[in-house]
Order: C-alpha cells, then sequence, then structure tokens
C-alpha cells in the first residue's frame, strides 16, 4: 500500500491552523498513525486509528479519515510544533509511512 | 519508566552482516509486537519488520527492501528484541530504531514507544 502524503513542506505561522493529508493507494479503513519528528530524535506517536488522540498529546492536534483519505489538523500552532510529520498505515503488511510533511516557521 | 536500548550499531561492509539488540524495561515484553524502523540520513522512515507478541508464537513480518535478508527474532526471558542483517548493502545505511507496538481494547495497533535508535553504516 503507497501512502501519499501532501504537502512535502509548509511554512506557517505560531497561531496558525495547519492540515496535512495522507491518501493511500487502496482501502484502509481507520488504520492509520501521524508520527512528530524533531530534528535528532525519535519520532513520537500523536494519534492512532485515525483519530485517537495519544495519551498526552495536546489536544490542539486532531486526526480524521477512513478508507483512503486521512488529515491530521493542528488547530493552532505552538513553536514547538515545527517538526516533521509522518503518516503510517498498520492495516496490511508490509506497514508503509508516507514521505514526510516539514513544518516551518514562517 | 518504559525504556527501549539499542545497541549494536557501527560500520560494516558491504556484503557483511551485523546483529542489533534492543533491551527493553518497564513492561511485560511477553506481551507486545516489537517493531525495528530504520531512517536513512537525510530521508523519511521505513518499517523493516515486526516480531508478534507470545500469544501469536512471535511471528514474523519484513518490509520488501529487507525480506530475505534481515531476521528479527526476541528473547522474552531477557526482554531483548533482535535485528540480523545478513548481505549488507550501502542502502541499509540508516539510524534504527526498536519500537514498541501499542494494541488498544479495540485492537488498533501504533508504535507508541521507540528507543533512541543506533546507526548503521554500511561502506568499504
Amino acid at each position: 500500500i503507497q501512502m501519499t502524503q501532501s504537502p512535502p513542506s509548509l511554512s506557517a505561522s505560531v497561531g496558525d491552523r495547519v492540515t496535512i493529508t495522507c491518501r493511500a493507494s487502496q482501502g484502509i479503513r481507520d488504520d492509520l498513525g501521524w508520527y512528530q519528528q524533531k530534528p535528532g530524535k525519535a519520532p513520537k506517536l500523536l494519534i492512532y486509528s485515525a483519530s485517537n488522540l495519544q495519551s498526552g498529546v495536546p489536544s490542539r492536534f486532531s486526526g480524521s479519515g477512513s478508507g483512503t483519505d486521512f488529515t491530521l489538523t493542528i488547530s493552532s500552532l505552538q513553536p514547538e510544533d515545527f517538526a516533521t510529520y509522518y503518516c503510517l498505515q498498520d492495516d496490511s503488511y508490509p506497514l508503509t509511512f508516507g514521505q514526510g510533511t516539514r513544518l516551518e516557521i514562517k | 519508566e518504559v525504556q527501549l536500548v539499542e545497541s549494536g550499531g557501527g560500520l560494516v561492509q558491504p556484503g557483511g552482516s551485523l546483529r542489533l539488540s534492543c533491551g527493553v524495561s518497564g513492561f511485560t515484553f511477553s506481551d507486545y509486537h516489537m517493531d525495528w524502523v530504520r531512517q536513512a540520513p537525510g530521508k523519511g522512515l521505513e518499517w523493516v519488520g515486526r516480531t508478534k507478541d507470545k500469544a501469536r508464537r512471535h511471528a514474523t513480518e519484513y518490509g520488501a527492501s529487507v525480506q530475505g535478508r534481515f531476521s528479527v527474532s526476541r528473547d522474552d526471558s531477557k526482554k531483548s528484541l533482535y535485528l540480523q542483517m545478513n548481505n549488507l548493502k550501502s542502502e541499509d545505511t540508516a539510524v534504527y530504531y526498536c519500537v514498541r507496538v501499542f494494541s488498544d481494547r479495540s485492537g488498533n495497533d501504533a508504535l507508541d514507544i521507540w528507543g533512541h535508535g543506533t546507526m548503521v553504516t554500511v561502506s568499504s
């Protein structure tokens, strides 16, 4: 299953609302997670099963979608949110990541 | 505290072999699937493989690019995860992460705990 993530990069300001999308090459139900990675650090789970917020993750992060189209939304960007974001389908093997979205400060 | 600590990375020649280890603490290791995920320098994440929990008899799954060359295993008594890498290629150069797979009551999975990673460099 191919995961197409867009946009590849995004410039935004603190306080902005941001949306990142991920499209699967075939239906994956709601078997999708979103991960945040900062430079030199391991990825961190934000959202699982398309819309479930991982414990400890701020409520400004939300996920939606099912089937082939998914979105990650950050309602009001904070300085610590500038990072790279990846989607991951875990519907079938092999698991596959999107190419990533680099979120930069405008 | 839940911890995953990888070791065993280093420099290896093309065609060579290397075994990575991951020691875990803070949770019942045998109850969890465990994954390896890698990241080449400046590139995105790539799922490498999985060993399933004790209930599923430690069955394994692999990514297409490593199938037949890499082997994931575990020793529940030692709370350790392993990645045996054979016939290494330059494109296997990456940071390798050990990852716990979380499953909620509805059967939804997610990669919830990540180690800090260990670097593998394949070069002559």
